[in-house]
């Protein structure tokens, strides 16, 4: 069974930065780009970012590309998400998802439950 | 990037009426398109990939169809728990775009 496990979510300040991480398990990690979504509040979704299987191939959407890192550890079955220069507007509940592999699977059939992102004084 | 425009944002029915969702995209994506349901609180579930293979365990009241820009989500004949929200997305290419929402409502 696929799993995706969420965590790192919390209350931080304006410019300031977190960590998002996502533990997967149940599947060949390695096989699959893995992305994350966020959920604005009363919002609908937004794709946030991208990695590929391998690792070497990071997509972004434009409101937070230069701030936002995106990274996997696939001997841990982990991807992160550092994000930077926090805003407001980044406030939302981010949700890591088993994206497409390279034999064809297509993306979004799991999700993690999503971790809470506040950005606020 | 490529945008996509569902429509309505917004609908009330009744059980068992027949309801089509569409979603249109700003240039074709041949069938990299899928459909998701969320009911509030929850983690969205994927119905439809492929623009209209269903996902397993998914009921066969649901069916998606199109190719290119335009598609469609059918609920054949709605069910209590169908009222929710549908999102389409589409993943021909980074970035991955959704579409703004239809909230399914009871009538």
């Amino acid at each position: 069974e696929v799993q995706l496990l969420d965590s790192g979510g919390g209350l931080v300040q304006p410019g300031g930065s977190l960590k998002l991480s996502c533990s997967a398990s149940g599947f060949t990690f390695d096989a699959f780009a893995m992305s994350w979504v966020r959920q604005a509040p009363g919002k609908g979704l937004e794709w946030v970012s991208g990695v590929s299987g391998r690792g070497d191939s990071t997509y972004y959407v434009d409101s937070v590309r230069g701030r936002f890192t995106i990274s996997r550890d696939n001997s841990k079955s982990m991807v992160y998400l550092q994000m930077n220069s926090l805003r407001a507007e980044d406030t939302a509940v981010y949700y890591c998802a088993k994206d497409e592999s390279v034999v064809g699977a297509t993306p979004f059939d799991s999700w993690g439950q999503g971790t809470l992102v506040t950005v606020s004084s | 990037d490529i945008q996509m425009t569902q429509s309505p944002s917004a609908m009330s029915a009744s059980v068992g009426d027949r309801v089509t969702i569409t979603c249109r995209a700003s240039q074709g994506i041949s069938t990299f398109l899928a459909w998701f349901q969320q009911k509030p609180g929850k983690v969205p579930k994927r119905l439809i990939y492929a623009a209209s293979s269903l996902q397993s365990g998914v009921p066969s009241r649901f069916s998606g169809s199109g190719s290119g820009t335009e598609f469609t989500l059918t609920i054949s004949s709605l069910q209590p728990e169908d009222f929710a929200t549908y999102y389409c997305l589409q993943y021909n290419s980074y970035p991955y775009t959704f579409g703004q929402g239809t909230k399914l409502e009871i009538k």
